[in-house]
């Protein structure tokens, strides 16, 4: 089965310094895989994914992740965190019939 | 708004007591899924729809669960008998076919209290 795990429970960031939320994957086969954020009481936006070529993609809000295969990773990153960055990230992978399989999320917190 | 709509937004309901829950997804998209959250987790999938036809459901998708998506547009989600354990957000996705790396746009979700 294809599955993600997501390390860390909370990242802690000040504002303008940069955020990185760690994923790693586990898949048989190219990986298809996805960063959603998720606002209190919202339901999940897309923010990228990654589905072949350029190992870095760029995606919604300044965000972009890096892809790395020798080391089965996915992170997600941004340069310079806001405060309204503060929200809950999930990584996801492709399964059968495209459904997600997600992880268990990180809450990020940018201190002003 | 030409999102992923969900209704109602809400839900308390009593154990042993029957809810419907509907989701509205972007017009043109034909794929159709079904998540739940609970507190602390990841969305986990439940079941999901190529226009009318439900092609797969999850094992967590115990018998009193009942998804139908008549005529290929809305869905409902049906929990008969409730219990406390069903308590959690239900959240429905879209997507477009037949790229397999299309993304799913979300619903703002239903949450359920089961007293």
């Amino acid at each position: 089965a294809q599955s993600v795990a997501q390390p860390e429970d909370q990242v802690n960031v000040a504002e303008g310094n940069p955020l990185t939320v760690k994923c790693t994957y586990s898949v048989s086969g190219n990986p298809y895989l996805f960063w959603y954020v998720q606002y209190p009481n919202r339901g999940l936006q897309f923010l990228l994914k990654y589905i072949t070529g350029d190992n870095l993609v760029k995606g919604s809000y300044g965000f972009e992740a890096e892809f790395n295969k020798s080391q089965t990773s996915f992170h997600l990153k941004k340069p310079s965190a806001l405060v309204s960055d503060s929200a809950l990230y999930f990584c996801a992978v492709r399964e059968r019939n495209n459904r997600l399989a997600f992880g268990k999320g990180n809450q990020v917190v940018v201190i002003p | 708004d030409t999102g992923v709509s969900q209704d109602p937004r809400h839900k308390i309901t009593k154990r042993g007591q029957n809810v419907t829950f509907r989701c509205d997804p972007i017009s043109e998209h034909n794929r159709l899924y079904w998540y739940r959250q609970t507190l602390g987790q990841g969305p986990e999938f439940l079941t999901y729809f190529q226009n009318e036809a439900q092609l797969e459901k999850s094992r967590l998708l115990s018998d009193r669960f009942s998804a139908e998506r008549p005529k290929g547009s809305f869905s409902t989600l049906e929990i008969q008998r409730t219990e406390q354990g069903d308590s959690a957000m239900y959240l429905c996705a879209s997507s477009e076919s037949p790229y397999s790396y299309n993304e799913q746009f979300f619903g703002p979700g239903t949450r359920l209290t089961v007293l």
